[in-house]
């Protein structure tokens, strides 16, 4: 569910390595899944998606990763660079859920230099 | 290509004024519009999200209204703004009769006083 009350998490790595950005959601229902990018100050972006008859999908430099027996999302950015420094947020659809897309609580990327 | 576009980009308003933000989508028809607000340092929350012209769900109870008089615009108003109804505003579109990828607009930030 929507979890737009708390302050968010944040994570912090060192430029080159990997970061991994965790996500639980909680509706059984939901069968498609997005990860969006959110500069300050400015609308989040499209990053990657994931429907639920897979577990994994590769981007550019992003994997996103699906467990659905824990309910569990992941976003995994190789060789993080000072740019993907943003709040992530991943979202879900609901099957039946009239298009409705419910964003979770985001994570504070820090890249540090 | 499409685009989408809010305004106004920044409004400050006392409490107990009127409040109204519009949304235009181009390059699309039928489009899904959605309203988020985001308060500091915090998620996304979904407001209003229309399927058609005049087809409007309202996910949060509140004294915040939404309308669709044109298929690609989409209005968000109040009658008597609230100090809690400060935030950042966020529409959005994704294509219609499915659920994908939302494409949002630049935002309005609004101060309530």
């Amino acid at each position: 569910g929507e979890s737009v009350g708390l302050h968010l998490p944040t994570l912090s790595v060192q430029e080159g390595d990997n970061s991994i950005i965790n996500c639980a959601y909680s509706n059984s229902a939901s069968d498609y899944f997005i990860w969006y990018k959110q500069e300050s100050g400015k609308g989040p972006q499209f990053i990657i998606d994931i429907r639920s008859n897979m577990d994994k999908r590769q981007g550019q430099r992003v994997t996103v990763l699906l467990n659905k027996t824990v309910k569990h999302l992941s976003l995994q950015i190789a060789a993080t660079q000072p740019g993907d420094s943003a709040v992530y947020f991943c979202a879900e659809n609901a099957r039946g859920g009239g298009f409705k897309t419910i964003f979770g609580a985001g994570t504070r990327l820090f890249v540090k230099a | 290509s499409q685009t989408i576009h809010q305004w106004p980009a920044t409004l400050v308003q006392p409490v107990g004024s009127p409040l109204s933000l519009e949304c235009t989508v181009e390059g699309t028809s039928n489009p899904n519009l959605y309203w988020y607000r985001q308060a500091a340092g915090r998620g996304l929350q979904l407001l209003f999200y229309s399927v058609g012209i005049g087809q409007i769900s309202s996910e949060v109870p509140q004294n915040l209204s939404a309308s669709r008089p044109q298929d690609r615009q989409f209005i968000l108003s109040s009658k008597k703004l609230l100090l809690s109804d400060s935030g950042f505003y966020l529409c959005a579109w994704s294509k219609g009769l499915s659920t994908g990828e939302l494409f949002f607009g630049e935002g309005s930030r609004l101060t309530v006083l």
